[in-house]
């Protein structure tokens, strides 16, 4: 089956500690994203790739980094520059292929305790 | 800036009663406009979407019409169902509103 996976689904770490976010997709998708999601806020976007080996800063990048090596492959760092980094994160992909931009799909989420 | 702005929830509803979420939006151009559901603990899925103006968005009993005038891209529903508890995300390619939660009760 095609979709997007994300690991682990809870993460618990200490504050000052660097946590990277897994995300992976088999939907031979060109771009991918990363949102964070808290309560009562909705969806921010931190960074998005549209190519491999290019990516750009989203609305709330500080505190965060990213990588863009494989089509497949978008991990997320949140870095202990995060001032708050406690939140569920959720990572997306869509097909580029098209104008105007085609539906983002999701996957299951993380959810990040920094203690 | 581009900018979705949707309604405020919780809503809370009975049974097939009639459902609306009123969504706008602010836009250099004429985006696609989409409209997302998340169950609890889930990534977000796509419910349905329009990719120009007056076009109209349909899916499982939901619809939304973009309508280039108001800028708004409302969804509605005849009739809810209990299974339909859900929260509701407008949404402009990269930006998304703050969510509606809908419960629909027995």
């Amino acid at each position: 089956d095609g979709g997007i996976t994300q690991s682990p689904k809870y993460l618990f770490r200490k504050e000052g500690q660097n946590v990277t976010l897994s995300c992976e997709q088999n939907l031979n998708h060109d771009a991918m994203y990363w949102y964070r999601q808290d309560p009562g806020q909705g969806l921010r976007l931190i960074y998005y790739s549209q190519i491999v080996n290019d990516f750009q800063k989203g609305d709330i990048a500080e505190g965060y980094s990213v990588s863009r090596e494989k089509k497949e492959s978008f991990p997320l760092t949140v870095t202990s520059a995060q001032k708050n980094p406690t939140a569920f994160y959720l990572c997306a992909s869509s097909s580029i292929e098209r104008s105007p931009p085609n539906e983002q799909f999701f996957g299951p989420g993380t959810r990040l305790t920094v203690l | 800036g581009d900018s979705v702005t949707q309604m405020e929830g919780p809503v809370t509803l009975s049974e097939e009663a009639f459902l609306t979420i009123n969504c706008t939006y602010t836009a250099t151009g004429y985006p696609s406009l989409f409209w997302y559901v998340q169950y609890p603990g889930e990534g977000l899925q796509l419910l349905l979407k329009a990719t120009k103006a007056d076009d109209k968005g349909s899916n499982k009993g939901f619809e939304a019409t973009y309508r280039k005038e108001t800028t708004s891209f409302h969804l509605e529903k005849g009739s809810v169902q209990v299974s339909d508890s859900a929260v509701y995300f407008c949404a402009n390619q990269f930006y998304f509103g703050t969510g509606t939660s809908l419960t629909v009760i027995p």
